[in-house]
């Protein structure tokens, strides 16, 4: 089966900086790579995806990247701001259906 | 207000004694997933549902059970809890997976299970 893989698995930065989360994938066959950000506490929510025949995607101070050949994918967020901490997880979704996800990223913004 | 629903969120109970854990959404989606997170493991998939009477297996799913008789509605079952199944649990849902359609997953609350 599908094996995602994260890194790093602990990020800090200084407000205002930029943070980038790495994620690599097995199946060369997945189709769709999305980020969840998880609070405290709380379920995974969505903040980007991205699909396989797309390279970037960009909303606001937050990107995606694709790079099928080398199979791995990443999170850019800039300009971060204290109430981007939190756990971030990617996934990949093979065509059967099954959804994979990294072993998340714990990302702290320091003021 | 668009929401997936679990209960319970918390719950304790002792080896072998069968418990169900109830999802419930109310935005009318064909995909329904079970997932377990464990620390340093990330999220890891039980079985999801592609639509009503429609289930396949996950990542995970020795130990599990689950049925989707309902669209709205996919309960996970533990005939006989082990202690290696002390999780937190994650109920989501989305849009039946498409070119067209989001593949986007809402997720509940989450349920904290511990076996003793």
């Amino acid at each position: 089966g599908e094996n995602v893989e994260q890194h790093p698995s602990t990020l800090s930065v200084q407000e205002g900086d930029s943070a980038v989360i790495k994620c690599t994938y097995s199946d060369s066959a997945s189709n769709y790579f999305p980020w969840y950000k998880q609070e405290l506490g709380k379920g995974p929510q969505l903040i980007i995806d991205i699909r396989s025949n797309v390279g970037e995607k960009k909303d606001q101070r937050i990107a995606v990247t694709l790079n099928k050949t080398a199979k791995h994918f990443s999170l850019h967020i800039t300009e971060t701001q204290p109430e981007d901490s939190a756990v971030y997880f990617c996934a990949a979704k093979n065509t059967g259906n099954q959804f994979y996800f990294g072993t998340g990223t714990s990302l702290t913004v320091i003021p | 207000e668009a929401q997936v629903t679990q209960n319970p969120r918390y719950l304790i109970t002792v080896t072998g004694k069968k418990l169900t854990v109830t999802c419930s959404q109310n935005m009318n989606h064909e995909y329904m997933s079970w997932y377990r997170q464990d620390p340093g493991l990330g999220l890891r998939q039980i079985y999801y549902s592609m639509n009503v009477e429609v289930t396949d297996k996950g990542d995970v799913p020795e130990g599990y059970k689950v049925s989707r008789k309902e669209k709205r509605n996919f309960p996970l079952i533990l005939e006989s809890p082990s202690p290696n199944q002390t999780s937190l649990y994650f109920c989501a849902s989305s849009s039946y997976p498409s070119d067209l359609i989001s593949y986007e997953q809402y997720f509940g609350p989450g349920t904290r299970l511990t076996v003793t």
